[in-house]
């Protein structure tokens, strides 16, 4: 149980566009879902959290116009990288949790790749 | 604040060797432990966790202990293989917060 589902995977595209990257929680409801950004061999980076049906909250430092959050429901969550440049590339990773008792799980991550 | 200090990688192993990796921790308060495995390519899967002092966490043969004495929660495998390489996180969430601090991570190597 606690399938936490992120898409896509793996993402190469050309400086300007912008990128949505969906995590799902497929067998639980998820309250509170994370996004996370880790540059290699470093560790993971908090970037925001987020609440179904409230405004994310951002890390500081963490551009909320160009990390665009939105989590719709209790299973799905969004970032979108609007305008996407080389120094966005990295590996991003959603996690999701019932509740603040319960252990965060995560999905397999997207490598965003500008080029 | 809180944080988390892991042992600096990689470590490098023969299949069938001992295994520690060391975590210490700073946190207020009585904070939940966890290791986290990170297979190449993917996300982070939780490994254990442990909630109180004296609690040991255990999962696939690896196991750590939540030392409040020595603020410690090393992991440990009796005899590790070739599929356990991967990076290990060690992490931990105190007070009222469902974030977790993080490592920086450790990397495993296990040669043939």
């Amino acid at each position: 149980g606690a399938v936490v589902s992120q898409h896509p995977s793996w993402v190469i595209c050309k400086s300007g566009t912008s990128v949505k990257i969906e995590c799902r929680s497929l067998d639980f409801q998820a309250t509170t879902m994370f996004w996370y950004r880790q540059f290699p061999k470093q560790s993971l980076m908090l970037m925001a959290t987020s609440n179904e049906g409230s405004k994310a909250t951002y890390e500081q430092g963490v551009e909320k116009d160009k990390f665009l959050i939105n989590h719709a429901s209790l299973t799905l969550s969004t970032l979108t990288v609007t305008s996407a440049h080389p120094e966005d590339s990295s590996f991003y990773i959603c996690s999701a949790t019932v509740d603040s008792n319960q252990p965060q799980h995560f999905g397999d991550g997207t490598r965003l790749s500008i080029l | 604040g809180d944080s988390v200090t892991q042992m600096e990688g990689p470590v490098t192993l023969s299949e069938e060797a001992f295994l520690t990796i060391n975590c210490t921790y700073t946190a207020t308060g009585y904070p939940s432990l966890f290791w986290y495995v990170q297979y190449p390519g993917e996300g982070l899967q939780l490994l254990l966790k442990a909630t109180k002092a004296d609690d040991k966490g255990s999962n696939k043969g690896f196991e750590a202990t939540y030392r409040k004495e020595t603020t410690s929660f090393h992991l440990e495998k009796g005899s590790v293989q070739v599929s356990d390489s991967a990076v290990y996180f060690c992490a931990l969430i105190s007070g009222g917060s469902y974030i977790p601090t993080f490592g920086r991570g450790t990397s495993l190597i296990v040669h043939p």
